[in-house]
Formats: C-alpha cells, sequence, structure tokens
C-alpha cells in the first residue's frame, strides 16, 4: 500500500462545474498536508496548505481534511480550462521532517 | 512567490559524464530537497539537508550526491552519468523548524533541471 495515495484520473469537468480530488494516506502520525499543481513540464506549486480537521477555503479552492478517515481532499469551483494539470497531495512523513507525495490525479477541464 | 533557480534548465550530456546541477535560494531556508520524477510519474524524494554541512539520502536510491556549504546553496552531482539518469530533476526548500519538529513548511520549487544523458 503506497503512503499517499490518489485517483490518476483523468478526471474531466465542464467549465464551470464542481472538480473534486480526493486522496488518502496511511501515516496516522501525519500532521500537515498539501495540494499542489503541477502543469505539465512545469514544477509543483503550492495551491494550498492545511493542518487542522474541517475545511480551509481560499478563492475558489477549498481544502477539506478528515485525520479520523485519514483523508484529504480538494474542491476546485467554478473549474476553468486553465485549471488543467495534475494536482499532487503531499503528506508530511517521520516526524514532519519530509513530504511523501501521491502520482497525481490529472484534471481536464473542458470549455 | 519562491525564490528558488536551478541551472541548467535544460542538459543533454553522453555517458560517462560528471555533471552538477545548481540550485540555490534566497529566502534563507534552512530545508533543501532534490527530487527526481520522471514523465508522468510521481514525485521520487532522492536528497535533503536540514542545513549546512548537514545532507541524507531520500526515499530513492540514487547514485548521485550532494553538498551543502552554505545555506543558499544545494548542488547535486552524478560523478559519470548514465542514460537511466535521464529524468527531470527538481529542487525545494523550506523555511522549516527545528529537526524532528511536528510541522513542515511550505516546500517551494525550483522550475527543475531536465537531464538527457545519451
Amino acid at each position: 500500500q503506497k503512503e499517499v495515495e490518489q485517483n490518476s484520473g483523468p478526471l474531466s469537468v465542464p467549465e464551470g462545474a464542481i472538480a473534486s480530488l480526493n486522496c488518502t494516506y496511511s501515516d496516522r502520525g501525519s500532521q500537515s498536508f498539501f495540494w499542489y499543481r503541477q502543469y505539465s513540464g512545469k514544477s509543483p506549486e503550492l495551491i494550498m496548505s492545511i493542518y487542522s480537521n474541517g475545511d480551509k477555503e481560499d478563492g475558489r479552492f477549498t481544502a477539506q481534511l478528515n485525520k479520523a478517515s485519514q483523508y484529504v481532499s480538494l474542491l476546485i469551483r467554478d473549474s476553468q480550462p486553465s485549471d488543467s494539470a495534475t494536482y499532487l497531495c503531499a503528506v508530511t512523513a517521520e516526524y514532519g521532517n519530509k513530504l511523501v507525495f501521491g502520482a497525481g490525479t490529472i484534471l481536464r477541464v473542458k470549455s | 512567490e519562491a525564490d528558488i533557480y536551478q541551472t541548467p534548465r535544460y542538459l543533454v550530456i553522453g555517458t560517462g559524464k560528471k555533471i552538477t546541477l545548481e540550485c540555490s535560494q534566497t529566502m534563507g531556508h534552512d530545508k533543501m530537497y532534490w527530487y527526481q520524477q520522471d514523465p508522468g510519474m510521481e514525485l521520487h524524494l532522492i536528497h535533503y539537508s536540514y542545513g549546512v554541512n548537514s545532507t541524507e539520502k531520500g526515499d530513492l536510491s540514487s547514485e548521485s550526491t550532494v553538498s551543502r556549504i552554505r545555506t543558499e546553496h544545494f548542488p547535486l552531482t552524478l560523478e559519470s552519468a548514465r542514460p537511466s539518469h535521464t529524468s527531470q530533476y527538481l529542487c525545494a526548500s523550506s523555511e522549516g523548524g527545528p529537526q524532528g519538529g511536528d510541522l513542515e513548511e511550505t516546500q517551494y520549487f525550483g522550475p527543475g533541471t531536465r537531464l538527457l544523458v545519451l
């Protein structure tokens, strides 16, 4: 079992819809959780970080964390074609000294 | 916006050559990382550093070596490049807390170096 699991996709949504990206992790001791966006051929860029159970909103993005279920998600409202990218979930491991990345979910927003 | 730089951005080199990939950050971050990523595949941590004179191997075995003589500089060296080293190499840094602290600070990535070994 991988430490961080994501559905590889591609997840296709129409423009203006809500895209929902999911991630599960295996280390119950993980404390910090991150969502990165990576365009093809580019390096990852941070979208959001979340540390506490519940929701965290930033513009069109909402991160949701449920530590009991070991589950973190990212919602993208009013999806735009420019949101088409690979979304990487990252979780702390080994007492927070390293991040473990999931393989990423490919999102395609169709206009 | 993160100020982390990598050079060269692209490198095509023959087998057996020694190469050094440069990574510098101007944010004064203590922690720095090197990842390897093949196209469409996940990131793999190959080296990290908590500060000057501190280096550790990551989760993915790598024939590369790193050094951390200055806070802002974390170069990666391949003594003898092989076609199997062809990949994208990404450098990242974070402010970090004390070693063993509970919360990992956000990692900021450089633009990456695409390496092709013929």
